[in-house]
């Protein structure tokens, strides 16, 4: 069965660094997403991506994010200048044009120091 | 806007009893519902959606949801627990139209399984 990865599944970073989150979603599915949950909260909406551009995000999605799908398979969320608070599991996902469920991968856990 | 509230953080069951997870959504628009699970160090696993048609859906595992509009609720249901359903449970609600359909999801519910 088809399945969304994501590496690396753990990246421990100093504060100010960047760093990219890498997800590798379902081949033939068209919608591209990014949530994050921080230890002990909700999953939260970061990002959607269709057609090559972003087709909505949250106010969490600052100037410090971007997303980019560099060759048609990966599909990258970066982080310009990590903050403490950055710190949470981020999740890709992905969906098809029919069905509206959306596909997560397992998650990477993102620890800023 | 969309927002899911999940009453009950942590629910325990004894192994074979009934299963009630419960969630209420906020839509301004019809809305399309989801329950997802998530076992130890893993991902989130679709276990059942609505939206339109039939309001009581069957999904993975002997789990249900009924859709209640007049409630606003989408509860999940198993008449019988089994020690593999400890997990977390999230529900979450998407803007039910064309589009990107972003997931907002609740803060999730703990099921634990006493045998």
């Amino acid at each position: 069965e088809p399945e969304v990865t994501q590496t690396p599944s753990h990246q421990v970073t100093q504060m100010g660094q960047e760093v990219i989150l890498r997800c590798v979603p379902i081949s033939n599915h068209l919608y591209f997403y990014w949530y994050r949950q921080i230890l002990g909260q909700k999953v939260e909406f970061l990002v959607s991506f269709y057609n090559n551009e972003i087709s909505e995000k949250s106010e969490i999605f600052d100037d410090q994010f971007s997303v980019e799908r560099p060759d048609g398979s990966n599909f990258t969320l970066k982080i310009r200048s990590t903050k403490l608070e950055d710190s949470a599991m981020y999740f890709c996902a992905s969906r098809g044009q029919g069905p509206y469920e959306q596909y997560f991968g397992p998650g990477t856990r993102l620890t800023v120091t | 806007a969309q927002s899911v509230t999940q009453l009950g953080s942590h629910v325990s069951v004894s192994e074979g009893a009934l299963v009630l997870l419960r969630c209420n959504y906020s839509s301004s628009v019809p809305p399309y519902l989801f329950w997802y699970v998530q076992y130890p160090n893993q991902g989130l696993q679709l276990l059942l959606k609505y939206t339109t048609g039939a309001t009581l859906v069957k999904g993975i595992n002997g789990f249900e949801a009924e859709f209640k509009k007049s409630e606003t609720s989408f509860h999940l249901t198993k008449p019988s627990a089994h020690m593999s359903d400890a997990a977390e449970y999230f529900c979450a609600v998407a803007r039910g139209q064309t589009g990107a359909n972003n997931l907002f999801f609740g803060t999730g519910t703990r099921l634990t399984v006493i045998p």
